[in-house]
């Protein structure tokens, strides 16, 4: 069965550092996909950035960039120039692929940016 | 292009009775995905339709079920209510079984508590 752990439970940064969450994940599929997902106080699960096990170069969106190191199975997460709209939990979680597409998600990490 | 929605916001209701959530998918999508998320927790995933038929449940037990219909919204079916099934219900909507559909986009989800 495969896991998903996020190792810390809380962090803080001050606007405009950079700040990076940790992922690591359990799987023997060698065909997967990565996600973090953010949940505002409103509660809405945002999809940050995903990324395919089979690519090798690590995702960007804009402010957001992965570390995704497989053999290790880790998927960290790095948050450039952080805005207070970036105060939110953060879940990373993990899809099989093939025909039953489930996310697997970790506990989260609360985000607080300070001003 | 119109997001995924669900109904209601929030509900009570006591134990040993019924409810009944709802959801609309993403205009395009035609699989649903349907998540618990109990307080401090990730989700856990309850089960997924694509196209009208259950693809993948989770461990779940059998008073949780689901509908989906011919325009691919659905709903979440939960039998003789227990505490425990206090949570906040997501639904995710995706495009399917092929090429990028993985990608599931969430509803701002239903906020059920059990008295």
């Amino acid at each position: 069965a495969q896991t998903v752990t996020q190792s810390q439970p809380e962090m803080s940064v001050q606007e405009a550092e950079t700040v990076t969450l940790s992922c690591t994940y359990d799987t023997s599929e060698s065909n997967y996909y990565l996600f973090w997902y953010k949940q505002p106080p409103s509660r809405q699960m945002i999809l940050v950035i995903r990324q395919e096990a089979y690519k090798q170069q690590n995702a960007t969106e804009n402010r957001f960039s992965v570390n995704f190191q497989k053999a290790a199975k880790s998927f960290s997460l790095k948050i450039s120039d952080s805005q207070l709209g970036d105060t939110a939990m953060y879940f990373c979680a993990f899809m099989r692929a093939g025909n039953n597409r489930k996310l697997i998600w970790g506990l989260g990490t609360s985000l607080g940016v300070n001003p | 292009e119109t997001g995924v929605t669900q109904s209601p916001t929030h509900l009570i209701k006591t134990r040993g009775q019924q409810v009944t959530l709802r959801c609309s998918s993403q205009s395009g999508h035609n699989t649903v995905s349907w998540y618990q998320q109990a307080l401090g927790q990730g989700p856990q995933f309850i089960f997924q339709y694509y196209r009208e038929e259950e693809n993948g449940r989770g461990n779940f037990p059998p008073r949780f079920s689901g509908l989906q219909f011919p325009n691919y919204s659905s709903e979440l079916n939960v039998n003789a209510l227990e505490l425990d099934d206090s949570a906040l219900y997501l639904c995710a909507s995706s495009l399917g079984m092929g090429g990028s559909g993985y990608e599931q986009y969430f509803g701002p989800g239903t906020r059920l508590t059990v008295t």
